[in-house]
C-alpha cells in the first residue's frame, strides 16, 4: 500500500506558485522522498526527491517537515506544461516505487 | 541518445492469446521494471529485475512472465492466464536497484487491448 497521503486535485492559475503536499506520518529513518508527474497518456518523469534537507533543482523546490511527516512540492511559477498527476512516493532501501493516486493539477491560463 | 524504448505503442489482441511487449534500454542501467496502470489509478509493479537472468515478482505478478537475458531487454508476456489484461503497460529503469535514492527512467508505454 501507499505510504503517502495527496489531494485528489489542485489548481492553478499560469506563473504563479504552487504548492503540492504530502502526508507521510509512518515514515521511517531511512525512507526516501520522490516526487514523479505524469502527463496523459505518458510514462511518469522523476521531478525531485530528497531525505531529509530541502532541496532545490530546475525542475522543482522540495520541502522537507523537520518531522519528516509531511513534504511540500513546490513549482514556482506554473506554466501549462506542468499541468499533469503528481505522485509523491516513499522509498526504503531499495528502488521499487508505489504509487498511489496522485494529485492532478490543473494550471489555467 | 540515451533512453527506453517500448514497442508497439498500441497493440491488440484477441482474448486467449498471448503477447509479448518489448522493452529496450540503453542508459546501461542494472534494474528494470515493469508497471501496469488502468485508467484514474496510478501504476503497479508487476515485476522487476535487478541484474542480468535474475528476476523477482512484484505485487501484480500473476498471468504475466518475464526474462532477463541481457541487460538492455526485459521483455513482459502477457499469457491468457491475466483475467484482464487490457491496460497501459510501462517499463522503467534505474541505475542500481538499492539504495532507494536513484531515480526510475520510463519509457512511452505501450497500450494494450484485449478484444
Amino acid at each position: 500500500d501507499a505510504k503517502t497521503t495527496q489531494p485528489n486535485s489542485m489548481e492553478s492559475n499560469e506563473e504563479e506558485p504552487v504548492h503540492l503536499p504530502c502526508n507521510h506520518s509512518t515514515i521511517s529513518g531511512t525512507d526516501y522522498i520522490h516526487w514523479y508527474r505524469q502527463l496523459p497518456s505518458q510514462g511518469p518523469e522523476y521531478v525531485i526527491h530528497g531525505l531529509t534537507s530541502n532541496v532545490n533543482n530546475r525542475m522543482a523546490s522540495l520541502a522537507i517537515a523537520e518531522d519528516r511527516k509531511s513534504s511540500t512540492l513546490i513549482l514556482h511559477r506554473a506554466t501549462l506544461r506542468d499541468a499533469a498527476v503528481y505522485y509523491c512516493i516513499l522509498t526504503e532501501n531499495t528502488d521499487k516505487l508505489i504509487f498511489g493516486t496522485g494529485t492532478r493539477l490543473q494550471v489555467f491560463p | 541518445d540515451g533512453g527506453i524504448t517500448q514497442s508497439p505503442k498500441y497493440l491488440f489482441r484477441k482474448e486467449g492469446q498471448n503477447v509479448t511487449l518489448s522493452c529496450e534500454q540503453n542508459l546501461n542501467h542494472d534494474a528494470m521494471y515493469w508497471y501496469r496502470q488502468d485508467p484514474g489509478q496510478g501504476l503497479r509493479l508487476i515485476y522487476y529485475s535487478q541484474i542480468v537472468n535474475d528476476f523477482q515478482k512484484g505485487d501484480i505478478a500473476e498471468g504475466y512472465s518475464v526474462s532477463r537475458e541481457k541487460k538492455e531487454s526485459f521483455p513482459l508476456t502477457v499469457t491468457s492466464a491475466q483475467k484482464n489484461p487490457t491496460a497501459f503497460y510501462l517499463c522503467a529503469s534505474s541505475i542500481d536497484p538499492s539504495g532507494g535514492y536513484n531515480e526510475q527512467f520510463f519509457g512511452p508505454g505501450t497500450r494494450l487491448t484485449v478484444l
